[in-house]
């Protein structure tokens, strides 16, 4: 089956502009979780829901960032008003419960450039 | 709150020679403790997890680590590695209590030569 996907794989837009980063997850997994790569970091914690309802957001470094799951499945990112500093791999992830252990697959990233 | 170190930022290795990743954590409460594998161009990949039981974990790829409580530590092994492993690995950990919230590691690079 599908892995988590991610779209796109590739973004590059100008500072202050207003972005979205897309995250399909594997078909039934309920929990769904982004994480931000900067380089030569690992990933941090950004968000994480459980179907609709975003569980935990501590992550998220300021009121820029926000995400949405409005049916349970797919999620968007939305970050307004970039900065230079917000360049990193975004990551998503799904799995199948909320509970700690469970696997989680990842996204292979979208690659955010803010020039 | 959770904290993990991974000691070396890159490991060099020949071929078919034995390597250890080392990963250190800090947690006042007990933890889940996880390898994730980031191989070129790709998503990370599950290596291997300890949630309880027996403290040598067995993963994929030949790959296993050792929890070691007392020393807060889960070291990664193999004990002869191939150029294919060439990849990032990242030590990571998330407590009981919460989901899949994982706090990493800064990855180690491990090199293979031929």
């Amino acid at each position: 089956g599908a892995g988590v996907s991610q779209t796109p794989s590739n973004k590059v837009t100008e500072k202050g502009k207003y972005v979205e980063l897309r995250c399909d997850p594997i078909s039934g997994h309920t929990a769904l979780y982004w994480y931000r790569q900067s380089l030569g970091q690992g990933p941090e914690f950004l968000i994480y829901f459980q179907g609709t309802g975003a569980a935990d957001d501590s992550g998220l470094p300021n009121d820029r960032f926000f995400a949405v799951r409005p049916e349970g499945s797919v999620s968007t990112l939305k970050i307004q008003r970039t900065e230079r500093g917000d360049s990193a791999v975004y990551l998503c992830a799904s799995s199948l419960i909320l509970v700690g252990g469970t696997e989680a697959f990842f996204g292979q990233g979208t690659r955010l450039t803010v020039v | 709150a959770q904290s993990v170190t991974q000691l070396d930022s890159q490991v060099p290795v020949f071929e078919e020679a034995p390597v250890e990743l080392r990963c250190n954590y800090s947690s006042s409460v007990s933890v889940y403790l996880f390898w994730y594998v980031q191989y070129p161009n790709q998503g990370l990949q599950l290596l291997l997890k300890y949630l309880s039981g027996s403290t040598l974990v067995k993963g994929i790829n030949g790959f296993e680590a050792e929890f070691n409580k007392s020393q807060t530590s889960f070291h990664l092994r193999k004990p002869s590695v191939h150029i294919s492993d060439t990849a990032e690995y990242f030590c990571a950990v998330s407590d009981f209590e919460g989901a899949q919230k994982l706090v990493f590691g800064q990855g180690t690079r491990l090199t293979i030569n031929p």
